[in-house]
Order: C-alpha cells, then structure tokens, then sequence
C-alpha cells in the first residue's frame, strides 16, 4: 500500500511552454500532498503544500504565478510549470501524506523536466 | 530556525558489516522521525518511521530515537551493495503540521 504515481515520468519541451505533471495517491486519500524541486547533487527543496480544495502554500521565493498547483481532489495533485525556460528544468517529486498511517508521507517517483 | 543535521558522509562499509547513520534536530518539540533512502536520479523511499522514544525494528533496519539527546540513529545490519544510496532523515514538528525537514543526507556505500 501507500503508492504515489507521477506523469510523467520525464518531459521535454520548449521554451516558453507550460508543463503540467500529476501527482496520484493510489490506494489511500491525501488532503495534503507537497511538491518538491530538487537538482543535481542537491537537497529536496519543498516548493509548496497543495490541501485539498484550497489554495496551495507556497514557499518562499517560490513564484505562485509561475508554479501553478491545483488539488481538486483527495486523490490528485497537479504542478502546472507556465512559460518554462532552461533555469526550471530539473526534477520534480510530490509526495503525499497519508493521515491513516501516522501522517507518514510517500514520494511519487519523480518528474524530470528539461526545457530547451 | 529549524535544523536536522546529518554527516554527509561518504560513510563506507564492508558488505555484511553494520551501518550506522546519525541525526541529530534542533527543535524540540519535535513529534515524528522518518528515515527516507534515497539512490541516486530516484525519489526518496520511506524506510524507516519512529515517534517515542527507544528502538524500533523493522528486517535489517533499526531506528533509534532519544528525544532528550534530540537524536535519532539508523542501523543497517548485514549491509549489502544494494543500500548504497543516500540516507536521509527527516523531521516533523507536530501541532498539526506535517511538512518534513530534511537533512542533507549521509551518502553510504557499502564495498563488496
């Protein structure tokens, strides 16, 4: 039990174009998931907290406007990156907390992103 | 401000000896302890959960927890060349929130 999904698993895309990625809890409910930034040979960096039905809580220095994240339900997340450029590729975790098993929380396996 | 700290390592065992991986947190009232393992290009994988003081084991696994000492320690006995990775402890506050602080990690390689 307690798996969390991503897609996709990896993306490419251009310049200036927007990325959406899904972050799925498959067999349990997460009113709050996290998603996280984290590149090479760095520490995860939590970039904002999505609850369920509100808005998300964005870290800071992280730009709500550019990061859009929408949690529409108790099972689904999504990260949508706007006007990506080269500066935002690199890998993106969400994981998702899973309040009937002690507030643990799981990691999807990752989106890679790469704007050229 | 918050801190979890970790030696970064690398910390390298012969395979079948034990691994030992420090933690230590600055906040003290700090309610739940996660150990993630972490391979490299891959996201975190959850091994480890303890929240009371004392040893908890799970397989080859034992967290280790002293609130007093605000530490935590996992042991990895029978090491292999598989938990080559980097281990990662995390911390929550408690009081309703569930956001992870994380250190930065203890690289372990385990040498056949």
């Amino acid at each position: 039990g307690a798996v969390v999904s991503q897609h996709p698993s990896w993306v490419i895309c251009k310049s200036g174009t927007s990325v959406k990625i899904e972050c799925r809890s498959l067999d349990f409910q997460a009113t709050t998931m996290f998603w996280y930034r984290q590149f090479p040979k760095q520490s995860l960096m939590l970039m904002a907290t999505s609850n369920e039905g509100s808005k998300a809580t964005y870290e800071q220095g992280v730009e709500k406007d550019k990061f859009l994240i929408n949690h529409a339900s108790l099972t689904l997340s999504t990260l949508t990156v706007t006007s990506a450029h080269p500066e935002d590729s690199s890998f993106y975790i969400c994981s998702a907390l899973a309040s009937g098993r002690n507030h643990e929380q799981f990691f999807g396996p990752g989106t890679r992103l790469t704007v050229l | 401000q918050k801190e979890v700290e970790q030696n970064s390592g690398p910390l390298s065992v012969p395979e079948g000896a034990i691994a030992s991986l420090n933690c230590t947190y600055s906040d003290r009232g700090s309610q739940s302890f996660f150990w993630y393992r972490q391979y490299s290009g891959k996201s975190p994988e959850l091994i480890m959960s303890i929240y009371s003081n004392g040893d908890k084991e799970d397989g080859r696994f034992t967290a280790q927890l002293n609130k007093a000492s605000q530490y935590v320690s996992l042991l990895i006995r029978d090491s292999q060349p598989s938990d080559s990775a980097t281990y990662l402890c995390a911390v929550t506050p408690g009081a309703g929130s569930y956001q992870l602080t994380f250190g930065k990690g203890t690289k372990l390689s385990v040498i056949p």
